[in-house]
């Protein structure tokens, strides 16, 4: 059974860093790249990059790049999302789903790593 | 940066009825790029349909889209209680960002 299991939800306070997960188990980690997908509070879908988990190829949305960083570790089939200073603007659900190719929809999505940042 | 639009951003319906989402590009997408996603609330999206026009596994025939070039459409032929939920479409082409329309809510009349 594919699944993409997520970290648990995170309380941070402005300034701080964080990393979240996303592993998955059920398939060929290394053949399907992971997207990350933010949903603020009662908003809808944005897409913040995604990434190759066979070479760590990375690309980011222009509305998140520079702001976060996407990696992964191909040894333990996880990828991750990080932050190294939270805004308050960072509260979100974050989710995380994997796509065939670099042109494929994401046929499945973790069940979200809500962050919330506040002082 | 391709942007997508859909309309309406509410739909009020009752089961059996038929719904009718809209998602507008702003400059042409390949219809092979097009995915349309169903979430509920506290759930993670779901995709339905990709390729404009596919059914992803699992998916009732009753979800159906169409489209191409700069319009497209997610059709459900009778509503059941379940499918009362937000869709998004998404294009998913080679240059990112892969944007996603901003979502349709359809709601129980």
């Amino acid at each position: 059974e594919v699944q993409l299991v997520q970290s648990g939800a995170e309380v941070k306070k402005p300034g701080e860093s964080l990393r979240i997960s996303c592993k998955g188990s059920g398939y060929s980690f290394t053949s399907y790249w992971i997207n990350w997908v933010r949903q603020m509070p009662g908003k809808g879908l944005e897409w913040m990059g995604r990434i190759d988990p066979s070479d760590s190829y990375a690309n980011y949305s222009p509305s998140f790049q520079g702001h976060v960083t996407i990696s992964a570790d191909k040894s333990i089939n996880t990828a991750y999302l990080q932050w190294s200073s939270l805004k308050a603007s960072d509260t979100a659900m974050y989710y995380c789903a994997r796509h065939f190719t670099a042109v494929a929809p994401a046929d499945y999505w973790g069940q979200g790593t809500l962050v919330t940042v506040s002082s | 940066e391709i942007v997508l639009t859909q309309s309406p951003g509410t739909l009020s319906l009752s089961p059996g009825e038929k719904a009718t989402l809209s998602c507008r590009a702003s400059q042409s997408v390949s219809s092979t790029f097009l995915a349309w996603y169903q979430q509920k609330p506290g759930q993670a999206p779901r995709l339905l349909i990709y390729g404009a026009s596919s059914r992803a596994t699992g998916i009732p025939d009753r979800f159906s889209g169409s489209g191409s070039g700069t319009d497209f459409t997610l059709t459900i032929s009778r509503l059941e209680p379940e499918d009362f939920a937000v869709y998004y479409c998404q294009q998913y082409g080679s240059s990112p960002p892969n944007t996603f329309g901003q979502g349709t809510k359809v709601e129980m009349k």
